[in-house]
């Protein structure tokens, strides 16, 4: 089955700054891959995905890579504001019962 | 957003109670998923259901069980076999394709 790694699980930018989260997964079948951002105690909320056909997908300061060579999609979130820490989490599968999620990345930007 | 409601918010549960948790969409999706997420780790595939009538067992279904009597409802029962019931609930859905919606979900905690 599908195994997915996320890096880093904490990470620390300065306001303004850049983040970027990567994973990898295993499964060369998946080909959807989706990014959610869970705030404490909410549930994860659907911020950007990207299907297997496409490279790269942007939406206002947040952007999504995909390398289906090396397997592995990134998540890119630039001019970060407070407002943008949380918990991001990616994902990876070919059907929603065989979603695999990573461990998340907590996200802190600082004013 | 929206679409799926969850309850109870919070639950507590004794040694050797079932306790049954509540998740109803409205938004007329065929498919309803369980997840357990536990701090610090990512969500993880307790049971799905794609019709009425019929659910399959995910990755951690062991002192779980589900039923799917009504499209909008998909309760949850975690059993006095599950002994480390602790943990954050989140019931989702999907209609076709991949992209999966939660619901706001459920804190669990043994006493």
């Amino acid at each position: 089955g599908e195994n997915v790694e996320q890096h880093p699980s904490t990470l620390s930018v300065q306001e303004g700054d850049s983040a970027v989260i990567k994973c990898t997964y295993s499964d060369s079948a998946s080909n959807y891959f989706p990014w959610y951002k869970q705030e404490l105690g909410k549930r994860p909320q659907l911020i950007i995905d990207i299907r297997s056909n496409v490279g790269e997908k942007k939406d206002q300061r947040i952007a999504v890579t995909l390398n289906k060579t090396a397997k592995h999609f990134s998540l890119h979130i630039t001019e970060t504001q407070p407002e943008d820490s949380a918990v991001y989490f990616c994902a990876a599968s070919n059907n929603p019962r065989d979603m695999r999620f990573g461990a998340g990345t907590r996200l802190t930007v600082k004013p | 957003d929206g679409g799926i409601t969850q309850s109870p918010k919070y639950l507590f549960r004794k040694e050797g109670q079932n306790v049954t948790l509540s998740c109803e969409q409205n938004l007329n999706h065929d498919a309803m998923y369980w997840y357990r997420q536990d701090p610090g780790q990512g969500l993880r595939l307790i049971y799905y259901s794609q019709i009425v009538n019929d659910f399959q067992k995910g990755d951690i279904a062991e002192g779980y069980s589900v039923s799917r009597e009504k499209k909008e409802s998909f309760p949850l029962t975690v059993t006095s076999a599950q002994k480390n019931p602790t943990a954050f609930y989140l019931c989702a859905s999907t209609l076709n394709g991949n992209t999966i919606y939660f619901g706001e979900g459920s804190w669990l905690t043994v006493v």
